[in-house]
């Protein structure tokens, strides 16, 4: 079946560091999906790309969608405590999956003040 | 949009008992997505759902797991009878399918402690 696998599966930096992770699939997706996840919560969609080549920004993040439509990455700009927590990238096959995800296994921000 | 709602928020149940999740989605969404996380094996997902039907189960672990959607609002995940193995946190998600923009949105999650 599809795997996701992303990278780092953890992370530790200071305050103000710039981030950047990634996901890489053996098979194509025509959607990738960030999410993040607080600490005690459900994991909340951060950003969503839909066409290869895409390239999209949220605040401090900036996401892109793999020309080959195997990979997307997630880039952090000037980390900031409450960055904290655990990052997983989604893909969408498409076709007749009925909104079904692949998640990746995701990565733990840790920022230090 | 109240986002998709779950409930119980914590559960803590002795191992055998019947334990019932709940979860109303998004209003409009036509799939719905019932997921166990745990440390061990990350996020999994159990069962999904479409326009009320049941479309792959082969994610629940066993025969203790069973899970239903009686109408467009309202679905449950039971455990029964309940084991300590079975503590994770159940995450339910809903979903706008066969649209162009797929995504998924998650609920808050219940936290099951099976004693």
């Amino acid at each position: 079946g599809q795997q996701l696998n992303q990278s780092p599966q953890s992370m530790f930096i200071q305050e103000g560091e710039d981030v950047s992770m990634n996901c890489t699939s053996s098979s194509i997706f025509n959607t990738w999906l960030w999410y993040k996840q607080d600490p005690g919560e459900g994991p909340v969609l951060l950003i969503a790309l839909y066409k290869a080549g895409e390239l999209t920004s949220n605040g401090r993040l900036t996401a892109q969608f793999g020309i080959t439509r195997k990979d997307s990455f997630l880039n952090i700009s000037a980390s900031i405590p409450s960055d904290v927590g655990i990052y997983f990238c989604a893909g969408h096959a498409g076709g007749t999956s009925y909104g079904k995800l692949t998640f990746g296994q995701g990565t733990i921000l840790t920022v230090h003040p | 949009d109240a986002g998709v709602i779950q409930s119980p928020r914590h559960e803590v149940t002795e191992m055998g008992q019947e334990v019932t999740l709940r979860c109303k989605p998004i209003s409009g969404h036509n799939s719905l997505f019932w997921y166990r996380q745990t440390m061990m094996r990350g996020l999994e997902l159990l069962i999904y759902f479409n326009n009320n039907v049941p479309i792959d189960d082969s994610g629940m672990p066993e025969d203790r797991f069973s899970a239903k959607m009686p109408n467009a609002s309202f679905s449950t995940l039971k455990i029964q009878p309940s084991e300590p193995r079975d503590s994770a946190v159940y995450f339910c998600a809903s979903s706008i399918a066969g649209g162009f923009q797929e995504t998924q949105y998650f609920g808050p999650g219940t936290r099951l402690l099976v004693l």
